[in-house]
């Protein structure tokens, strides 16, 4: 099985630089993903990792050690509408299993 | 339109009562699959699908079954809805991984309460 682990909650200040770490402990991994969720919506894709390193994506960035079994997804130029959960999802035999979710606030 | 379609998007039942939530998709992927949302647990596996012949059973299948009835449809049942399945259910689809993320697509989700 998967556990995963993220922070529950953060606060950040709109313009500010958020990240967002994820630990997990799996077998058979194939990749790890990061989902946005705003409140009552569903959730959206951000990134994936399947390789050790760092991807950029506009405002986003995330980072994956596999052999630290460790993410993190870093969020730039922090806007009001970053304010939403976000989800650390780790796939392995093919199925995506994902942690609880960081609740992120931005604030004015 | 949304290419994963859940219905109903709200339903409040009974105890007891039989429950079916339906997912139907767009996108031409083979693999479906059932979640549910709880607040401070995250998303867990229900039941998923990698072809219209083959169910597996998620993390969390007890009290629950589904139904594939084609490629593009997949069903959940609660035969005997109970007040712990008060719950945001959600159905996913993805393409298989090979070349691409096979990311999860997900319907806008179907809130279920259990009185």
């Amino acid at each position: 099985g998967q556990n995963i682990d993220q922070p529950t909650e953060m606060t950040a200040t709109e313009g500010a630089i958020v990240q967002i770490n994820c630990t997990y402990q799996t077998s058979g991994f194939n990749g790890l993903f990061w989902y946005q969720q705003h409140a009552g919506e569903a959730p959206t894709f951000l990134s994936y990792n399947v390789l050790d390193g760092l991807e950029e994506k506009g405002r986003f960035s995330s980072f994956l050690s596999r052999s630290k079994g460790y993410s993190y997804l870093l969020l730039k130029e922090l806007q009001m509408k970053d304010s939403a959960s976000y989800l650390c999802a780790v796939r392995s035999d093919y199925k995506l299993s994902f942690g609880a979710g960081t609740t992120v606030t931005v604030r004015a | 339109d949304a290419d994963v379609t859940q219905t109903p998007r709200n339903r409040i039942t009974k105890t007891g009562k039989r429950i079916m939530l339906e997912c139907s998709q767009t996108k031409g992927h083979d693999r479906m699959y059932w979640y549910r949302q709880d607040p401070g647990l995250g998303l867990r596996l229900i039941y998923y699908s990698f072809d219209v012949k083959d169910i597996n059973k998620g993390e969390i299948s007890d009290g629950y079954s589904v139904s594939r009835q084609a490629q593009a449809k997949f069903s959940l049942s609660l035969e005997s809805a109970i007040p712990n399945q008060t719950a945001l259910y959600f159905c996913a689809t993805s393409d298989f991984p090979a070349g691409g993320t096979g990311e999860l697509f997900f319907g806008e989700g179907s809130r279920l309460t259990v009185l």
